[in-house]
């Protein structure tokens, strides 16, 4: 079982619904980011968190370390939006970050 | 000015050959990474290199080799290249090994043949 656990592995949604993409992880952290990557492109690091919210734009990002759950939301969803997001953590002592699957979002037109 | 580059960005070689991959930032971090992304696009830590400190993932073949001739670079050797080989390689780096903020390259499609 993976660490690091995704949620839903695909969507696809209408342009402008209101997208939760959920990550769950077994292990403590130090930090949890949300990276997005397009097709055929590069990493992007959209949040990096330890605790609460953030908010950049029609992205927000929450995280409940007792839970061990954290989620990405995006109001009013485009589809330029549309990418992989992946989640991935940073555990206590550990070097590097370990990743989720990735969840596969299409938002059509 | 591009963070953290990587070249080559496309990369197609047959097995056996000898290959690396180079990476540079710009960013004056002491912490960069090396990243495999599978053909199921899982990303999986290969090493990380923090003051001529290397850790490495347990599960990587030693066929992989990480050179850093100084703090700003870390290339990817990769000698007798194999089918299984084939995928994308992230380079990454961070302030140092418990900074939380990471920037990642723009990535290294491998193909072996």
């Amino acid at each position: 079982k993976n660490e690091v656990e995704q949620s839903p592995q695909n969507l696809t949604a209408q342009e402008g619904e209101f997208i939760t993409i959920n990550c769950s992880y077994s292990v403590g952290i130090s930090a949890l980011h949300w990276l997005q990557q397009h097709p055929g492109g590069g990493i992007v690091s959209l949040f990096m968190l330890s605790s609460g919210k953030k908010k950049h734009g029609r992205l927000i990002a929450t995280i409940n370390i007792q839970e061990k759950h954290s989620s990405l939301h995006i109001t009013a969803s485009h589809p330029r939006d549309s990418a992989v997001y992946i989640c991935a953590v940073r555990s206590w002592g550990a070097d590097g970050l370990t990743f989720g699957k990735g969840t596969h979002l299409i938002i059509q037109p | 000015d591009t963070a953290v580059s990587q070249t080559p960005k496309y990369l197609v070689t047959q097995m056996g050959n000898d290959k690396s991959i180079k990476c540079e930032q710009n960013l004056g971090h002491d912490t960069m990474y090396w990243y495999k992304q599978d053909s199921k696009k899982f990303l999986k830590i290969m090493f990380s290199y923090n003051n001529k400190e290397l850790i490495i993932n347990e599960t990587v073949p030693n066929r992989f080799s990480p050179k850093s001739p100084d703090k700003a670079h870390l290339n990817l050797h990769i000698n007798s290249l194999e089918l299984g080989d084939s995928a994308v390689y992230f380079c990454a780096s961070s302030v140092s090994r418990t900074s939380e903020n990471i920037y990642f390259g723009e990535g290294s499609w491998l193909t072996v043949v």
